[in-house]
């Protein structure tokens, strides 16, 4: 059954320390973003990237990297840097520019 | 910068009562498409709409398309306690932001049963 994984569901980091959060998707599909939500809010781009090995910036990446070095995963790494991570991150796909956006579940980031 | 507007931000509804919520671009779309968010859940895709002027309907929901193609709007008619969720309006982003969607913020209904 094909769709898109995030891992983990959810997630609590200590101050200071990088965490990753994973998507995978085996829709084939090109495109790869990752958004961030707020609670009440709307969804946030944080990267894209359109084909491997690519990637841009999007409204709110400061203190976030990504990489995409194979089509079917896009991970994210939420960096010391980001002073308020506490949010809903959700990644999504799509295989053409005219295409919707499929989403994965999301994975729910706290500080401890 | 490109902006997708949606009014209401909230919405609240007895069940059975209609629901609306618009959608304003500030620029021409090719198209628009609509998705719905359940309370903790993620975003799923509902319609795309390409043409202008264009109508669509699914059950109780109808999906309209400016004439000028940069507004839309979302009608359901007598709510029901499953519609609760936050709708959100997308179009195409152009430029800098090609590639992407541009979401608006979201109208986040409520139905009391």
């Amino acid at each position: 059954d094909g769709g898109i994984t995030q891992s983990p569901k959810y997630l609590f980091r200590k101050e200071g320390q990088n965490v990753t959060l994973s998507c995978e998707q085996n829709l084939n599909h090109d495109a790869m973003y990752w958004y961030r939500q707020d609670p009440g809010q709307g969804l946030r781009l944080i990267y894209y990237s359109q084909i491997v090995n690519d990637f841009q910036k999007g409204d709110i990446a400061e203190g976030y990297s990504v990489s995409r070095e194979k089509k079917e995963s896009f991970p994210l790494t939420v960096t010391s840097a980001q002073k308020n991570p506490t949010a809903f991150y959700l990644c999504a796909s799509r295989y053409r520019v005219d295409q919707p956006q499929h989403f994965g579940d999301g994975t729910r980031l706290s500080i401890l | 910068g490109q902006q997708v507007m949606q009014i209401p931000q909230y919405q609240h509804v007895q069940e059975g009562e209609d629901f609306t919520t618009y959608c304003n671009s500030s620029t021409t779309l090719s198209n628009i498409q609509w998705y719905k968010q359940r309370p903790g859940g993620h975003p799923v895709f509902l319609i795309q709409l390409v043409k202008s002027g264009e109508v669509k309907k699914q059950k109780r929901l109808t999906f309209q398309f400016g004439e000028a193609k940069k507004n839309s709007s979302l009608h359901i008619t007598a709510t029901q306690t499953t519609d609760v969720g936050t709708y959100f309006c997308a179009g195409p982003g152009y430029g800098g932001s090609q590639g992407n969607l541009i979401f608006g913020k979201g109208t986040k209904l409520s139905v009391k049963p």
